[in-house]
């Protein structure tokens, strides 16, 4: 089966301090990889994607996600908290023979404290 | 331009009330989806058109009809909802290459309140 899973459903850190945040997939097939923040009723926001090319992806605002096929993870990094980061990211995953279908992780709230 | 437009941005409406969403793109994507978001939970696909002619609808409840005109707009009407309905109504849209290149892009979505 397919699925996609975000390992913390709350992350907590300090402004100028790193963010992890966690995503690791389950598949047989390629998948491409979507990160994804959405911001107090708002709608999402794209951050960066990996599509089978660079395995390092940088997307905006700072971020930037590494895919590693052996350990089916896509893990999003930021070198320095901001404020403004504070938000809903959700991972997500297509997989190749099913283009029209996306699927979501549940989701990973960041805090960011002053 | 990644643009996907939705109006209205927040709507109330009473059960027995009859209204419609609506979303649109000029990126020239021929795929265009419905999605569904709860509170604190991610997105839950309702329905996806390509190239104007219903693909997928995850067993959405009648209440809710899609409708894609064209390829720039899509429609979600309306009609005897229940309070469990009230939710944020995203609409997003992407290429529908079949490719690798293929990305969702989200409007801000429609805030629904039904009483």
């Amino acid at each position: 089966a397919q699925s996609v899973t975000q390992l913390d459903s709350h992350v907590s850190v300090s402004e100028g301090t790193p963010v992890l945040l966690r995503c690791n997939y389950s598949s047989s097939y390629s998948p491409s990889l979507f990160w994804y923040v959405q911001h107090p009723n708002k709608g999402l926001q794209l951050l960066l994607k990996y599509t089978s090319a660079a395995t390092l992806v940088k997307g905006i605002n700072g971020f930037e996600a590494e895919f590693k096929k052996s350990e089916t993870s896509f893990h999003l990094t930021k070198p320095s908290a901001h404020m403004s980061d504070a938000a809903e990211y959700f991972c997500v995953v297509r997989f190749i023979y099913n283009f029209n279908k996306f699927y979501f992780g549940s989701g990973t709230k960041l805090n960011v404290k002053p | 331009d990644t643009e996907v437009t939705q109006t209205p941005k927040h709507l109330v409406m009473g059960m027995t009330n009859k209204k419609s969403l609506k979303c649109e793109q000029h990126m020239g994507h021929r795929a265009m989806y419905w999605y569904k978001q709860k509170a604190k939970k991610p997105p839950e696909l309702m329905f996806v058109y390509s190239y104007e002619k219903l693909s997928i609808n995850e067993s959405v409840p009648s209440r809710f009809s899609p409708e894609c005109p064209n390829s720039s707009l899509l429609n979600l009407h309306l009609h005897a909802l229940q309070p469990e309905d009230s939710a944020l109504y995203l609409c997003a849209s992407s290429q529908d290459s079949g490719g690798d290149q293929e990305t969702q892009y989200f409007g801000p979505g429609t805030r629904l309140l039904v009483l």
